[in-house]
């Protein structure tokens, strides 16, 4: 099973601030990462896939970058709807697997 | 719009079966991959079970092999989860997720049912 260890665990941040969020695999997964973004009381909703690509309707400011092993998301000036948990996720190998999450929170 | 709804979590006895159900609409539910996705404020997000969209190809996580079945049945847009042998660990947020088959990730969420396994 590919483990994803996603750091930090959590983040305090303001709005207008810019951040990256980091994804390690265990084992490579070449470019079969997804980053999905949940709020209190819903379900994850589908941000970026394939590692760069933007999902439909979701905004420019969110851009998702690596391969192999190393992945990013970067929110290039947060908005207060952004503070939220964010998880990447792998379709590589089976079993699909999540990251634990990363929590960005407002300072 | 397309929507997804879950129903079928409760409390059940450690030991004991349930039968989750989502329902589809807005969308033609038999061109698309299903999964069922678990959370846990423990485990997070827990991949369990994946069925193609002409049910042939099944897969599932080690966690629930050979205690969970998951099928579905196109005609009346629906997915569902046998859960059979609960234990307190299986305790979580059930989601059923959509995936299209050009894009392999999951598109779209119901908002979840809960399972409780308690004594």
């Amino acid at each position: 099973e590919i483990v994803l260890t996603q750091s930090p665990a959590t983040l305090s941040l303001s709005p207008g601030e810019r951040v990256t969020l980091s994804c390690r695999a265990s084992q490579s997964v070449s470019t079969y990462l997804a980053w999905y973004q949940q709020k209190p009381g819903q379900a994850p909703r589908l941000l970026i896939y394939d590692a760069s690509n933007r999902a439909t309707g979701i905004p420019a400011r969110f851009r998702g970058g690596g391969s192999g092993t190393d992945f990013t998301l970067t929110i290039s000036s947060l908005e207060a709807d952004d503070f939220a948990v964010y998880y990447c996720q792998q379709r590589s190998i089976w079993p699909r697997s999540f990251g634990q999450g990363t929590k960005l929170e407002i300072k | 719009q397309e929507q997804m709804v879950e129903s079928g979590g409760g409390l059940v006895k450690p030991g004991g079966s349930l039968r989750l159900s989502c329902a589809g609409s807005g969308f033609i539910f038999g061109d698309f991959f299903m999964n069922w996705v678990r959370q846990t404020p423990g485990k997070g997000l827990e991949w369990i079970s994946y069925i193609s969209s002409s049910g042939s190809s099944i897969f599932y996580a080690d966690s629930v092999q050979g205690r969970f079945t998951i099928s579905r049945d196109n005609a009346k847009n629906s997915l569902y989860l046998q859960m059979d042998s609960l234990r307190v660990e299986d305790s979580a947020i059930y989601y059923c997720a959509r995936e299209p088959r050009y894009l392999y990730y999951f598109d779209l969420w119901g908002k979840g049912t809960t399972v409780t396994v308690s004594s």
